[in-house]
C-alpha cells in the first residue's frame, strides 16, 4: 500500500528552527509537495521537489531525497502566525497525491 | 484575483435529507478535485474531473455524486448524509494533472449532519 509518514505534532519556540520530517512509500514519484493548513481552513501550497536537494523559498526550505523516500520542510524565524498543519503529500505514478495526515506545529513565545 | 470559491462555508443538514456544496473557479483550471477531510486526518480523495472525464475513486461511497456541467463549476452531492459525512470538504483545482501542477483549494464547506 501507499503510505505518507510525518509526527502528528511538534513544539518549537518563536524565533527558533524546526525541521518536519516525511518518509513515504508510493506507487511511483512525480513530486513532493508540502502545503500549509491553519485550522479549520484550507491547505495552501508551500513547496515542491522532484528532483534530489534543497529547495529554498525564503524562512521555508524542503529538502528531497528520493532514493531514501524522504523530505523535510526546514522554518527558519519561526512567527506566531507559523502554527499551523503541515501537510506532506507525493504524487504517485498515476499522479494522484497522496496525502499525510499532517504535522501540527506548535510555537510557543 | 483568480480564486477558488466554495459555496456555503457552513452546511447544516439532518440526517438522510440529501445535501448539494458547490464549487466554482475562475482559474481556467482543467481539473477539478472533491476532498473530504475529518479532523487530524489527511484529506481523501473522493473524486476529480479531468476536463469532462470523471474519475471516481475505489472506495467513494455510493452516497457521493458529483457533477461539473462546466469547467467552471463542480458540484458534490450527497444523497443520504450519514452521521459520519460530518467533515470539511474541500475544493481543489489544477492547471492539469502532471508532476509540477500543485493544487490550489478553496476555502472548504464544513458540513454538520444532526
Amino acid at each position: 500500500g501507499q503510505n505518507i509518514d510525518q509526527p502528528t505534532e511538534m513544539t518549537a519556540t518563536e524565533g527558533a528552527i524546526v525541521q518536519i520530517n516525511c518518509t513515504y512509500q508510493t506507487s511511483g514519484f512525480n513530486g513532493l509537495f508540502w502545503y500549509q493548513q491553519h485550522a479549520g481552513e484550507a491547505p495552501t501550497f508551500l513547496s515542491y521537489n522532484v528532483l534530489d536537494g534543497l529547495e529554498e523559498k525564503g524562512r521555508f526550505s524542503s529538502f528531497l531525497s528520493r532514493s531514501k523516500g524522504y523530505s523535510y520542510l526546514l522554518l527558519k524565524e519561526l512567527q506566531m502566525k507559523d502554527s499551523a498543519s503541515y501537510l506532506c503529500a507525493v504524487k504517485d505514478s498515476n499522479y494522484q497525491l497522496i496525502w499525510g495526515a499532517g504535522t501540527k506545529l506548535i510555537i510557543k513565545p | 484575483d483568480a480564486m477558488v470559491i466554495q459555496n456555503p462555508r457552513y452546511q447544516v443538514t439532518q440526517f438522510g435529507k440529501p445535501v448539494t456544496l458547490s464549487c466554482s473557479q475562475t482559474l481556467n483550471h482543467n481539473v477539478m478535485y472533491w476532498y473530504q477531510q475529518k479532523s487530524s486526518q489527511a484529506p481523501k480523495l473522493l473524486f476529480h474531473y479531468y476536463d469532462k472525464d470523471f474519475n471516481n475513486e475505489a472506495d467513494t461511497p455510493d452516497n457521493f455524486q458529483s457533477r461539473r456541467p462546466n469547467t467552471s463549476f463542480c458540484f458534490l452531492d450527497i444523497r443520504s448524509p450519514g452521521l459520519g459525512d460530518a467533515a470539511m470538504y474541500l475544493c481543489a483545482t489544477s492547471r492539469d494533472r502532471g508532476t509540477v501542477n500543485e493544487q490550489f483549494f478553496g476555502p472548504g464547506t464544513r458540513l454538520t449532519v444532526l
